[in-house]
C-alpha cells in the first residue's frame, strides 16, 4: 500500500521569492508520483507527473519536481512566484498500472505581495 | 477541449432528502472515480469504477450512499436520506486507458445538507 505525506499545511511567500513544498511517500512497489493543484472552489487540476525517466519534471505555470527515491520525496518547487500562484497544492502517489491515486492532505500555498 | 462535467454545481437540500450528483466523463475514459473533499476529512475517495462495474467502494457509507455507471457517459452518487454531515464538495474524476493514472476532474458539486 502506498501513503504520502505534506509536512507542511500551509506555506506563506512573498511575491517572487522562491518556494518548495514538501512530499514524502511510502510504498513497497514502483510508483508514479503526481502533484495537483486547487484554485478555490475548483477542481483539481494535474501541474505535473513523475512516470520514469528524468527525476527532474517540469510542469505547467513554471513548477517543477525532482522524484528522489533514495529520500522517498517529490518536492515541487517554483523559483518565483506569482500571487496567482495562491492555491491548495496535492501530492499523490499510484503503483503501476492504472490504481487509484492516494492523495497528502494539501498544502495551503499562501502568496502575498 | 474535453472536461469532466458534473451536475449540479450546487445543491441545497433538508436533511432526509434524497440527493443525487451526476458526472459526464471524458469521452474514451474507462475508469471514474468519486471523491469527496471537507475541511476536516481534506479529500476522500469515495469510489470507483473501471468500465463501469465498481472495483472498490469501500470509502463509502454503504447505508446511504450508492453510486453507478447507468452508461459509459454517465457516472451517479445517491445519498438517500442525506443528513447534515453529508454537506461537502463532492468531486468526479476519470482516467484513461493509458499505462499511467492521471485522472481528470470535474469541476464538483457543492452539497449543503440543512
Amino acid at each position: 500500500a502506498q501513503s504520502v505525506t505534506q509536512l507542511d499545511s500551509q506555506v506563506p511567500v512573498f511575491e517572487e521569492a522562491p518556494v518548495e513544498l514538501r512530499c514524502n511517500y511510502s510504498s513497497s512497489v514502483s510508483v508514479y508520483l503526481f502533484w495537483y493543484v486547487q484554485y478555490p472552489n475548483q477542481g483539481l487540476q494535474l501541474l505535473l507527473k513523475y512516470l520514469s525517466g528524468s527525476t527532474l519534471v517540469k510542469g505547467i505555470n513554471g513548477f517543477e519536481a525532482e522524484f528522489n527515491k533514495s529520500q522517498t520525496s517529490f518536492h515541487l518547487r517554483k523559483p518565483s512566484v506569482h500571487i496567482s500562484d495562491t492555491a491548495e497544492y496535492f501530492c499523490a502517489v499510484s503503483g503501476s498500472g492504472f490504481q487509484k491515486l492516494v492523495f497528502g492532505t494539501g498544502t495551503r500555498l499562501l502568496v502575498s505581495p | 477541449d474535453a472536461r469532466v462535467t458534473q451536475t449540479p454545481r450546487d445543491k441545497v437540500t433538508e436533511m432526509g432528502q434524497e440527493v443525487t450528483m451526476r458526472c459526464q466523463p471524458i469521452l474514451g475514459h474507462n475508469t471514474v472515480f468519486w471523491y469527496r473533499q471537507t475541511m476536516m476529512q481534506g479529500l476522500e475517495l469515495l469510489a470507483y469504477f473501471r468500465n463501469r462495474a465498481p472495483l472498490d467502494d469501500s470509502g463509502m457509507p454503504k447505508d446511504r450512499f450508492s453510486a453507478e455507471m447507468p452508461d459509459a457517459t454517465l457516472a451517479t452518487l445517491k445519498i438517500q436520506p442525506s443528513e447534515p454531515r453529508d454537506s461537502a464538495v463532492y468531486f468526479c474524476a476519470s482516467g484513461g486507458r493509458g499505462g499511467y493514472n492521471e485522472q481528470f476532474f470535474g469541476p464538483g458539486t457543492r452539497l449543503t445538507v440543512l
